[in-house]
Order: C-alpha cells, then sequence, then structure tokens
C-alpha cells in the first residue's frame, strides 16, 4: 500500500462547478499536508499548506484535513478553465525536508 | 521570487550515452532534490542533498548519480542511460528545516 494515495483522474467538470479532489495517507504519523499544482509542462507549484485537522481557506480553495480517517481534500470553488491543471497531495515524513508526493489528478475545467 | 532552473527542458539521447541533467538555484537554498515523475507513480525522490558534496540515495537512486560541488548547482548523471529511465526529471530545492519544495519546469528526457 502507498503511504498516499490519491486518484489519477482525469476529472472534468464544466465551468463553475465545486471541485472536490481527495487523498488519504496511511501513516498517523503524518501532520503536515500539502497541495501542490502543476500545469502542463511546468513543475509542481504549491497551492495550500495545512496542519491539523480542519479547515483552511484561501480565496476559491479550501484544504480540509480529516486524521480520524486519513483523509485530506482540496475544495475549488467557481472553477475555471484555468484551473485545468494536475493536482498532488503532499506530505513531508523526516526532518530532512523530504516529501511523499501522491500520483496526482488530473483535473479539466470544461468552459 | 525563488527559481529554480534546469537547464535543459528537452532531450533525446542513446542507450548508453551518459547523460548529465544541471539544476541552478538562486535563494541559497541548503536541500536540493531529484526526482522523476511517471504517469501513475508521481513524484519519486531518486536523490536529495543537504549539504555541498553531501548526497542521501532517495527511493529509487540505481541507475542514477549525483553531484553537488557548489551549493547553487546539483547535477543527476545517468551512467549510461537505458530506455526504462525515459521520464520527466524534475528538480526541487528548500531551505533546511522548510517543507515547501520549490520546482524547476522539468526536464523530459527520451532514451532510444
Amino acid at each position: 500500500q502507498k503511504e498516499v494515495e490519491q486518484d489519477p483522474g482525469p476529472l472534468s467538470v464544466p465551468e463553475g462547478a465545486i471541485v472536490s479532489l481527495n487523498c488519504t495517507y496511511s501513516n498517523s504519523a503524518f501532520q503536515y499536508f500539502m497541495w501542490y499544482r502543476q500545469y502542463s509542462r511546468k513543475g509542481p507549484e504549491l497551492l495550500m499548506y495545512t496542519y491539523s485537522s480542519g479547515n483552511k481557506e484561501d480565496g476559491r480553495f479550501t484544504a480540509q484535513v480529516d486524521k480520524s480517517s486519513k483523509y485530506i481534500s482540496l475544495f475549488i470553488r467557481d472553477s475555471q478553465p484555468s484551473d485545468s491543471a494536475t493536482y498532488l497531495c503532499a506530505t513531508p515524513y523526516s526532518s530532512a525536508s523530504k516529501i511523499i508526493f501522491g500520483s496526482g489528478t488530473r483535473l479539466s475545467i470544461r468552459p | 521570487d525563488v527559481k529554480v532552473t534546469q537547464s535543459s527542458r528537452y532531450l533525446v539521447k542513446r542507450t548508453g550515452e551518459k547523460v548529465f541533467l544541471e539544476c541552478v538555484q538562486d535563494m541559497d537554498h541548503e536541500n536540493m532534490f531529484w526526482y522523476r515523475q511517471d504517469p501513475g507513480l508521481g513524484l519519486r525522490l531518486i536523490y536529495f542533498s543537504y549539504d555541498v558534496k553531501m548526497k542521501e540515495k532517495g527511493d529509487i537512486p540505481e541507475g542514477y548519480s549525483v553531484s553537488r560541488e557548489k551549493k547553487e548547482r546539483f547535477s543527476l548523471i545517468l551512467e549510461s542511460a537505458s530506455t526504462n529511465q525515459t521520464s520527466m526529471y524534475l528538480c526541487a530545492s528548500n531551505l533546511g528545516g522548510s517543507n515547501i519544495q520549490y520546482f524547476g519546469a522539468g526536464t523530459r528526457l527520451s532514451v532510444l
């Protein structure tokens, strides 16, 4: 079992829809969680960073962590074609700043 | 802004060639990383360096080596390229103690 699991998609939704992207993790010691966004032919860039359970909001994006079920989510409200990208969940796993990444979900927003 | 620059966006090499992938960061970051990214497998860590001349194997180091002679530069070396090393290679860096990594744009390597 991978330590961070993510549905690879692809996921295609119409513009304006609410998008839900999800990951599960297996190690209860993981404390910090991140979402990276990767546009086609680009490197990943940090989108959201959360610690502990609960929600964190940044504009149209909400990151949610449920530690009891080891489930992390990213919600995108009022989705735009410019949100079309691959979204990777991630968590640091050592004091040496190493990160485990999910395999990424490819999202397409249809105009 | 942090900038991580990878020297090539696309490379085509032949089986058995020695291949050098170069990465430079301009933010004085202690840590640098090399990943490969394959469909369905996500990012897998090849090697990691936490200081000049210091390196640590990642999850898939076989067939690769690295060099870090200067703090800003981290090179990935494929000693004898094979077709199964065709992939997207991503370099990243961060400050020691930080969990946030900054990535370059990637090098898409094809080994024929």
